[in-house]
């Protein structure tokens, strides 16, 4: 079954920190990779997506994200974290034939500390 | 832009109340898709649909009917509300073909007494 795994329920860093955010996903072919942020009470907004390609692509707000085929993950980073980060963030991955539907992670929460 | 608009943002339901929670886009957008969100379970499909008059159950569709009448409209039915549908539900939208990034609602915050 296809599945995405984001290990860290939470994450504390210090403002201007760097920040890696993981994510795991089970699916027997490359899948389509996204991050989504999620600010309290709003809905989710896109950060950056993988189809193919360079491996490393860039985002909005500063992030980027790596995909490693072989340790099937797609790993977020921001070298210097602001306190306007702190936020939920939402791995997901696109599956083909399927109406475009979306598995997501459980998620991670990101406190910053000033 | 509205992109995206659900209606309402909050309710309160006694159980074994129905109400319906619509979802409107103004992108054109051939699929559409409800979430609930609980904590520590991420998003999950309720249902969705590929196109005007058509639908599909997700992963959790028990408790719940959607109906697609209009391609900018999708909305979600509660007929016969209980404790457990308490959540937040989202709905999203995107176009047609695999990988298009979803556009998400505000979120509609749901509570059952």
């Amino acid at each position: 079954a296809q599945s995405v795994t984001q290990p860290d329920i939470h994450i504390t860093v210090s403002e201007g920190a760097s920040l890696e955010l993981r994510c795991n996903y089970s699916y027997g072919a490359t899948p389509y990779l996204f991050w989504y942020v999620q600010s309290p009470g709003q809905g989710l907004q896109l950060l950056l997506k993988y189809f193919s390609g360079d491996t490393l692509v860039q985002g909005i707000k500063g992030f980027e994200a790596e995909f490693k085929r072989s340790q099937s993950s797609f790993n977020l980073r921001k070298p210097s974290v602001h306190w306007s980060d702190a936020a939920e963030y939402f791995c997901a991955v696109g599956l083909p034939n399927t109406g475009n539907q979306f598995y997501f992670g459980t998620g991670t929460s990101l406190t910053v500390i000033p | 832009n509205a992109g995206v608009t659900q209606t309402p943002k909050f309710r309160v339901l006694k159980t074994g109340q129905s109400m319906t929670l619509l979802c409107a886009q103004d992108m054109n957008h051939e699929y559409m898709y409800w979430y609930r969100q609980d904590p520590g379970m991420g998003l999950r499909l309720i249902h969705y649909s590929v196109g005007e008059g058509t639908t599909a159950k997700g992963e959790v569709p028990d408790g719940y009917n959607v109906s697609r009448l209009k391609k900018q409209n999708f909305l979600l039915g509660l007929e016969s509300a209980a404790p457990s549908q308490t959540s937040v539900y989202f709905c999203a939208s995107t176009r047609t073909g695999t990988g298009q990034p979803q556009h998400f609602g505000d979120g509609t915050r749901l509570s059952i007494l």
